[in-house]
């Protein structure tokens, strides 16, 4: 069956690092893929999608790489801010019209000042 | 900023009775979501809506479910007979094209079956 892996583990890093989270999938070949970040209490936002067939997104501090052949996402957030304290979902999307996203169980990131 | 908004943000409902939760997606897409999210645990699929129909469902979204977009604003979700295991918070979601382009989720609907 699918199964999406991210960072079970909380990630605490210090101010002004990088953090990098990583999603891994299993027995699924995504059209594209999507990470959000949650809040507590609050509905997912988008922040990058990246396509099967694009290496590398850039959006200010965030960067996200897809690699089809390691079946894997990583995530970079640089020049952490106590801000971007949150848990950051992986979402797979199939092609095809209907939308649908499977998500990770995502990764808690904290930062410290 | 346009946003999705869901109401109410919070139903108890006992075991057995109808609920709806509802929905009003920003006001230029036409495609429409409803996830779920039981306590520390993943976000779920259950359906996808466009053109007035559903265009795919998860094992999740039995029978028991339905949606419907009553007016050209609101988009519902109606759990028939509710069981303790529908607990969980409901995430509205909507796009202006489908898969491949982000989702704006709404905050959500904390529903607890007692």
């Amino acid at each position: 069956s699918q199964k999406i892996e991210q960072n079970s583990e909380a990630l605490n890093i210090q101010e002004g690092k990088t953090a990098t989270l990583t999603c891994n999938y299993t027995n699924y070949s995504p059209a594209y893929l999507q990470w959000y970040r949650q809040d507590p209490g609050r509905g997912p936002v988008f922040l990058l999608l990246i396509r099967e067939n694009e290496k590398e997104k850039r959006k200010e501090r965030l960067k996200v790489t897809f690699d089809t052949t390691l079946k894997q996402s990583l995530f970079h957030i640089t020049a952490s801010q106590p801000a971007d304290s949150a848990t950051y979902l992986c979402a797979l999307g199939a092609s095809g019209n209907t939308g649908k996203l499977i998500f990770g169980q995502g990764t808690t990131l904290q930062v410290k000042p | 900023e346009p946003e999705v908004t869901q109401t109410p943000s919070h139903q108890v409902t006992q075991m057995g009775q109808e609920v709806i939760l509802r929905c009003v997606p920003i006001s230029n897409h036409l495609y429409f979501y409803w996830y779920r999210q039981i306590l520390g645990q993943k976000v779920e699929f259950l359906v996808s809506f466009y053109n007035n129909e559903i265009s795919e469902k998860s094992e999740i979204f039995d029978d028991q479910f339905s949606v419907e977009r009553p007016d050209g604003s609101n988009f519902t979700l109606k759990i028939r007979s509710t069981k303790l295991e529908d607990s969980a918070m409901y995430f509205c979601a909507s796009s202006s094209a489908p898969g491949g382009y982000e989702q704006y989720f709404g905050p959500g609907t904390r529903l607890t079956v007692t």
